[in-house]
């Protein structure tokens, strides 16, 4: 059974600070990993969407990077803002588009 | 290009009543599926729904049912309601396969008293 879990659970840093945020999963043989941004109370915005054969992708001052073989994603964001300031889950889909399985999120604050 | 849609935003329920929540797929999208998010948590999977039949179910005991329509919407059931199943309910829909990922709504925040 896939596991995915998100480090560090919360985080807060000043504002323009580079940050990175963890993602690790249990089994590898993953089809894609979307990350998403949710902010209080609401639904999920998608951020970007890395599928197996791809290593990295980016927009704008968001870069995420996958490593399948050692279970890892990175979430980077450049020049952090306080308009940054939400939760950041990380998805798994290992089973062809049937599926996401969901890490428990960072709750992200970036201080003015 | 419309997004997911749900409704209601929001709702509050007795113990024991039954809950119908509704979804409509972002338009292109053929493939419904429906999560559960607890106060804190990664949401979990209940089920997927592709050409009006249930293509995969998470976790969730049988009183948590749904449909998919012609249209490719789609609604949850929560038959006998408990207090544990206070949560915001997520829709999400993509193309068979996800290969282009899930679109997810703005959820429903369900509250049972």
């Amino acid at each position: 059974k896939q596991e995915v879990t998100q480090i560090p659970a919360a985080l807060s840093v000043p504002e323009g600070e580079n940050l990175v945020l963890n993602c690790s999963f249990t089994d590898s043989a993953i089809y894609n990993l979307q990350w998403f941004r949710q902010d209080p109370g609401k639904g999920l915005t998608s951020l970007l969407l890395i599928q197996s054969s791809q290593r990295e992708q980016t927009s704008g001052r968001l870069n995420a990077s996958l490593d399948k073989s050692s279970g890892r994603s990175t979430l980077y964001i450049a020049a952090s803002q306080p308009g940054d300031s939400a939760t950041y889950l990380c998805a798994v889909d290992d089973n062809a588009g049937n599926m996401l399985t969901f890490g428990g999120g960072t709750r992200l604050m970036v201080k003015p | 290009e419309t997004g997911v849609t749900q409704s209601p935003t929001h709702l509050i329920k007795t113990r024991g009543q039954q809950v119908t929540l509704r979804c409509s797929s972002q338009s292109g999208h053929n493939t419904v599926s429906w999560y559960q998010q607890a106060l804190g948590q990664g949401p979990q999977f209940i089920f997927q729904y592709y050409r009006e039949e249930e293509n995969g179910r998470g976790n969730f005991p049988p009183r948590f049912s749904g449909l998919q329509f012609p249209n490719y919407s789609s609604e949850l059931d929560v038959n006998a309601l408990e207090l544990d199943d206070s949560a915001l309910y997520l829709c999400a829909s993509s193309l068979a396969g996800g290969v282009n990922g899930y679109t997810f709504g703005s959820g429903t925040r369900l509250t049972v008293v």
